[in-house]
């Protein structure tokens, strides 16, 4: 069965504090990662696909990276509306649909 | 921008009602999803549609079923409406292949008393 696991569960940053949200996912058929942003109450705001090791992809302080096992979403000098819950979730050959995991909530005091 | 529209935002509905959750895109996408969202467990697809009239069964359909009649519409039906279906609805929607990005819906919180 695909598999996709997050961690930390949560995060806990001081402002300007950077760090990496950890996303491993089954290797075999990978297809496209997929990085979303969900605030509370809202649906998940997609940020970034990668399709294959090695690529990387940059919006604002947020940067997504994928290795041959696992993506990163590495936060540079967080801001408080930065918090949210990151999903990580990738397809497969086998089907269309997002296999989730089950996010990191991030939370940026000032 | 991609759009995706759901007909409600919060429902407050009692045990055994019929429910309509309604979804409508403008991208003229191909794949539509259902997926609801509850704490601990993450998102689980409920149904997913490849076409107009096709659908497939995702990893928790039971207690719902789906219509999509026109390209742009997918509608999940909560034949008989149980507390354990209270939660968030997302509906989403992407281009054919699995490659594609899939754009959410605000979602629908789901009461059932």
């Amino acid at each position: 069965e695909d598999q996709v696991t997050q961690s930390p569960e949560a995060l806990r940053l001081q402002e300007g504090e950077s760090s990496s949200l950890n996303c491993s996912y089954t290797v075999s058929g990978l297809r496209g990662l997929f990085w979303y942003r969900q605030d509370p109450g809202k649906g998940p705001e997609f940020l970034f696909t990668l399709y294959s090791a090695g690529e990387e992809k940059e919006k604002e302080r947020l940067k997504a990276t994928l290795t041959k096992k696992e993506s990163f979403l590495h936060i540079t000098a967080p801001k408080p509306e930065d918090s949210a819950t990151y999903l990580c979730a990738a397809t497969y050959q086998a089907g269309t649909a997002l296999i989730f995991g089950k996010g990191t909530t991030l939370s940026v005091s000032s | 921008d991609v759009k995706v529209t759901q007909s409600s935002r919060y429902l407050v509905k009692r045990t055994g009602e019929k429910v309509f959750l309604e979804c409508v895109q403008d991208m003229d996408h191909e794949n539509m999803f259902w997926y609801r969202q509850d704490p601990g467990l993450g998102l689980r697809l409920i149904y997913f549609s490849y076409d107009v009239k096709m659908k497939e069964k995702g990893d928790i359909p039971e207690g719902y079923s789906v219509s999509r009649e026109k390209k742009e519409r997918f509608s999940l039906i909560l034949e008989s409406a149980s507390t354990n279906q209270t939660s968030m609805y997302l509906c989403a929607s992407s281009f054919g292949d699995s490659q594609e990005t899939q754009y959410f819906g605000p979602g629908t919180r789901l009461l059932v008393l």
